[in-house]
């Protein structure tokens, strides 16, 4: 089962400021990883998925980067409605792993 | 706009069993792969089982194999997860969610239910 180790476990930033989110896979998943934002007593909602691409709705201020097992999800300039917990997802080997999440919280 | 509502989570005994639902809409249910996916108090997501399209194929964790069983009734629009001899690590939201599209299951999920709780204890 491949491994995914999110960093940092948290990240205390502002409003308006760059919030970037590692995910490292213990083995390559060539580029078959997706992320994930949840809010406290809600579902994950799917934001990015194949590494790049953005899902259905999902604003241009998310990005994704990365290949192998080095991925990054950048939001460019934090909105309220961003500070959540963030996951990654790996589709390469099942059965498809998350990691443990970054909480993103306000400063 | 497509739906998925689970039902049928509650307070159950270590040793006991329980069935949740997952009805869909919105979306040409019997052609997607669909998903089991749940989240412990406190903590991170766990995916649980996967049934393909027609349910001719299903594949389960480690960790529910031989004690969960998914099964489907696409005239209903309707997935179900049965769970026997419960544990109290089975205590979770457990989140019923589509596949977006991959056609061997090894999937992201791209959408959710709002989750059910199932909690075993004494």
């Amino acid at each position: 089962e491949i491994v995914l180790t999110q960093s940092p476990a948290t990240l205390s930033l502002s409003p308006g400021e760059r919030a970037t989110l590692s995910c490292r896979a213990s083995q390559s998943v060539s580029s078959y990883l997706a992320w994930y934002q949840q809010k406290p007593g809600q579902a994950p909602r799917l934001l990015i998925y194949e590494v790049s691409n953005r899902a259905t709705g999902i604003p241009a201020r998310f990005s994704g980067s990365g290949s192998g097992t080095d991925f990054t999800l950048t939001i460019s300039s934090l909105e309220p409605e961003d500070f959540a917990v963030y996951y990654c997802q790996q589709r390469s080997n099942w059965p498809g792993t998350f990691g443990q999440g970054t909480k993103v919280e306000i400063k | 706009e497509v739906q998925l509502v689970e039902s049928g989570g509650g307070l159950v005994q270590p040793g006991g069993s329980l069935r949740v639902s997952c009805e869909a809409s919105g979306f040409t249910f019997s052609s997607y792969w669909m998903h089991w996916v749940r989240q412990a108090p406190g903590k991170g997501l766990v995916w649980v089982s996967r049934i393909n399209s027609d349910g001719s194929s299903t594949t389960y964790a480690d960790s529910v194999k031989g004690r969960f069983t998914i099964f489907r009734d696409n005239a209903k629009n309707t997935m179900y997860l049965q769970m026997n001899s419960l544990r109290a690590e089975d205590t979770a939201v457990y989140y019923c969610a589509r596949g977006r599209g991959s056609y061997y299951g090894n999937d992201y999920f791209d959408y959710w239910g709002q989750g059910i709780v199932v909690t075993v204890s004494s």
